[in-house]
């Protein structure tokens, strides 16, 4: 069936980049998305790639889609202790229904 | 403009009781669903709905329904609350083709 995988933690420097890494399955996957979530609170978008793009830039966020490996990643320029959360790689096939990994969780030191 | 809204934030409930999560969007969104989150699992697809009238099971619908008869509003009910269904709930509408709006959630907790 249809599956996504991230690894659990990340840890790194204020001032770094952070690289979030996911694995999924379904190829007929039609968009992959990235969701933030902050203690306590719900998800939210952080940015999404369509199925024929390999590359999106949107500030200081960079998100790298392989569809022959079906890898993503997500890239954060200057990570600053504000983006420290658990972070979501879902895939969507079909409507509205997505297919989120586990999260990972970002931690920034200072 | 309170985009999607879910009442109530917390509940604790006993085993066997019933209750009913709220959630209301202003957006005129078609599509909306009911994830629950779980630590280690990301978020599972419970129930989902394409408009008004029209429901179809997620992933993890066992134990849960839902009803949608107008297109503001979608309530989740569990009928007999396990301990199993302590988790955190998220209610998400679609904006088309791709954009998805979550709710804050409610954390519940069956004793």
């Amino acid at each position: 069936g249809e599956d996504v995988e991230q690894s659990l933690f990340l840890s790194v420097r204020e001032g770094d980049s952070s690289v979030i890494n996911c694995t999924y399955t379904d190829s007929s996957s039609t968009y992959l998305y990235w969701y933030k979530q902050e203690p306590g609170a719900g998800l939210q978008l952080l940015t999404y790639i369509f199925s024929n793009m390999d590359m999106k830039q949107d500030q200081r966020l960079t998100v790298l889609l392989n569809k022959k490996d079906k890898h993503l990643s997500l890239r954060i320029a200057d990570t600053q202790t504000g983006d420290s959360a658990i972070y979501f790689c879902a895939e969507n096939n079909q409507g509205g229904k997505l297919i989120f990994g586990q999260g990972t969780e970002l931690s920034v030191k200072p | 403009n309170a985009g999607v809204t879910q009442t109530p934030k917390f509940q604790v409930l006993k085993t066997g009781q019933s209750m009913t999560l709220q959630c209301a969007q202003d957006m005129n969104h078609e599509y909306m669903s009911w994830y629950r989150q779980d630590p280690g699992m990301g978020l599972r697809l419970i129930h989902y709905s394409v408009g008004a009238g029209i429901t179809d099971q997620g992933e993890v619908p066992n134990g849960y329904n839902v009803s949608r008869s107008t297109t503001e509003d979608f309530p989740l009910r569990l009928l007999s609350a396990a301990p199993s269904q302590t988790s955190v709930y998220f209610c998400a509408t679609l904006r088309e083709p791709y954009e998805q709006y979550f709710g804050p959630g409610t954390r519940l907790t069956v004793t």
